[in-house]
């Protein structure tokens, strides 16, 4: 079954402890992207990856890291979690190309940071 | 900066009423908009994408229009069911496709 998976689900930590919320996608896609949304704020990009290496910004990548090793897998990583990266994370996909084409979502890791 | 609204935000029907969704964006340079489904606490489930050259998209009871021009699209959902109770959100990709931009969401409930 193609589809977007995330790791943990749910998580609940201290701030200052590092943590990675990982992706993984089986549809062969270049492009993953990671989103966060709040009440009132919705949904906003935090970091997107076009290709293997290759990473860049989004509106909110404050306080966030990715890599980007292997085609199939885009990790978000908290290198110290603060109250305010409490949210519910969402990792896409999407195939390459001129942005045409379809983004399939991840179930999403809802992070709390105490 | 792109800007999606969706009005109203929340939005009760009665069943077997057919639901009218709007969204509306600020720049009319898109590759393409999305329709969402979100269940409370649940992932997005893509419904409908419309490219930027189409017009309108069906999927079964589901009907979606654009217009680029004015920027706008309209989400038609006909015979609604208690089933339809979902948050529905859009969201554009914009010129350089390396990001959807959302709009706010309208929250539907459908009562029996």
């Amino acid at each position: 079954e193609a589809q977007v998976t995330q790791n943990p689900r749910y998580l609940i930590t201290v701030t200052g402890k590092k943590l990675t919320v990982t992706c993984s996608q089986n549809m062969n896609h270049e492009y993953m992207s990671w989103y966060r949304q709040d009440p009132g704020l919705g949904l906003r990009q935090i970091y997107y990856s076009m290709n293997v290496e290759v990473t860049d910004k989004g509106d909110v990548p404050e306080g966030y890291k990715v890599s980007r090793k292997e085609k199939r897998n885009f990790p978000l990583i908290l290198e110290s979690p603060s109250p305010n990266q409490t949210s519910l994370y969402f990792c896409a996909s999407r195939v390459a190309g001129t942005g045409y084409n379809e983004q399939f979502f991840g179930p999403g890791t809802r992070l709390t940071v105490l | 900066k792109q800007e999606v609204t969706q009005i109203p935000a929340a939005l009760s029907v009665p069943e077997g009423e057919n639901l009218v969704l709007n969204c509306s964006f600020t720049d009319s340079a898109i590759y393409n908009l999305q329709w969402f489904r979100q269940d409370p606490g649940k992932g997005l489930t893509s419904l409908l994408l419309i490219q930027s050259s189409q017009r309108e998209q069906t999927s079964g009871r589901l009907n979606a229009s654009l217009d680029k021009s004015s920027g706008r699209s309209t989400l038609y959902i006909a015979a609604s069911q208690p089933g339809d109770s979902a948050t529905y959100l859009c969201a554009v990709t914009e010129a350089a496709g390396n990001k959807l931009t959302f709009g706010g969401g309208t929250r539907v409930l459908v009562k029996p």
